[in-house]
C-alpha cells in the first residue's frame, strides 16, 4: 500500500514542490516511479527506479528514497507542473499511490 | 516510437461483458509487456494486469482474478482486455501501457488514449 502525502499542495510558480510516498512494505529494488496527470490525459512518466528520469524530462524534476521512503521535489515550478502526481510501485502486485494534487496558490 | 491505439467508448449493461483493444502502430510489442490501468474520475489508477505478446505470459491483479482476460494477436499487434460480470463500480477510463520488460516494467510514454466503459442498465 502506497501513501501520497499531502494530499493537496498549494504553492506558488517559482517554489519548490516537495511530494512523499510512503509504502507499508519495502519496495524491492526501488522499484518505484513517479507520473503526473493532467484532466483528461493519461499519466505520463517522470521518474522511475526512484530516481532516474524519463527521457525528456526536465531536470527541475528529481526523485530519491529507499526502501519505504520516497520523495519527488520539482525545484522551481512551472505553469505547467500544477497537476496530480502519483507513486507507482512495480515490484510485487503493482499499484498507485492515492495521489497529490499541486495546485496553484 | 511504437503508439498505442485503443477501441473506442463502450456502454454496457450490468452484467454484460467488456472487451477493449489496444493496437500497436509505428512498431511492434517485441519483448515489451502491454499492462491494462483502469482509472475512475478522480480517483487513482488501478493496476489490472499485464501480458508478454509474444509469448502470451500474462499476470493479473489479485481483485480482478477470475474476471479479467488479455490476450494478444500477433498477427495484427494488438492486445485485448476483456471484464466479465460488469457493474457499475466498473464504469472507468481503461488505459494500456506498454513497459519494457515483463517481471519489473512500469508503463513508459506513450500510453494508449484511454477507453471510456460507461455500465449502465
Amino acid at each position: 500500500l502506497l501513501t501520497q502525502s499531502p494530499g493537496t499542495l498549494s504553492l506558488s510558480p517559482g517554489e519548490r514542490a516537495t511530494l512523499s510516498c510512503g509504502a507499508s512494505q519495502t519496495v524491492n529494488n526501488n522499484y518505484l516511479a513517479w507520473y503526473q496527470q493532467t484532466p483528461g490525459q493519461a499519466p505520463r512518466l517522470l521518474i522511475y527506479g526512484a530516481s532516474k528520469r524519463a527521457t525528456g524530462v526536465p531536470d527541475r524534476f528529481s526523485g530519491s528514497g529507499s526502501g519505504t521512503d520516497f520523495t519527488l521535489t520539482i525545484s522551481r515550478l512551472e505553469p505547467e507542473d500544477f497537476a496530480v502526481y502519483y507513486c507507482y510501485q512495480y515490484s510485487d502486485s503493482p499499484s498507485f499511490g492515492q495521489g497529490t494534487r499541486l495546485e496553484i496558490k | 516510437q511504437v503508439q498505442l491505439v485503443q477501441s473506442g467508448p463502450e456502454v454496457k449493461k450490468p452484467g454484460s461483458s467488456m472487451k477493449v483493444s489496444c493496437k500497436a502502430s509505428g512498431g511492434t510489442f517485441s519483448a515489451n509487456s502491454i499492462n491494462w490501468v483502469r482509472q475512475v474520475p478522480g480517483h487513482r489508477p488501478e493496476w489490472m494486469g499485464k501480458i508478454m505478446p509474444i509469448l502470451g505470459m500474462t499476470d493479473y491483479a489479485q481483485r480482478f482474478q477470475g474476471r479479467v482476460t488479455i490476450t494478444a494477436d500477433k498477427s495484427t499487434g494488438t492486445v485485448y482486455m476483456e471484464l466479465n460480470s460488469l457493474t457499475s463500480e466498473d464504469t472507468a477510463m481503461y488505459y494500456c501501457g506498454r513497459a519494457l520488460n515483463f517481471y519489473d516494467g512500469f508503463m513508459v510514454d506513450p500510453w494508449g488514449q484511454g477507453t471510456l466503459v460507461t455500465v449502465s442498465s
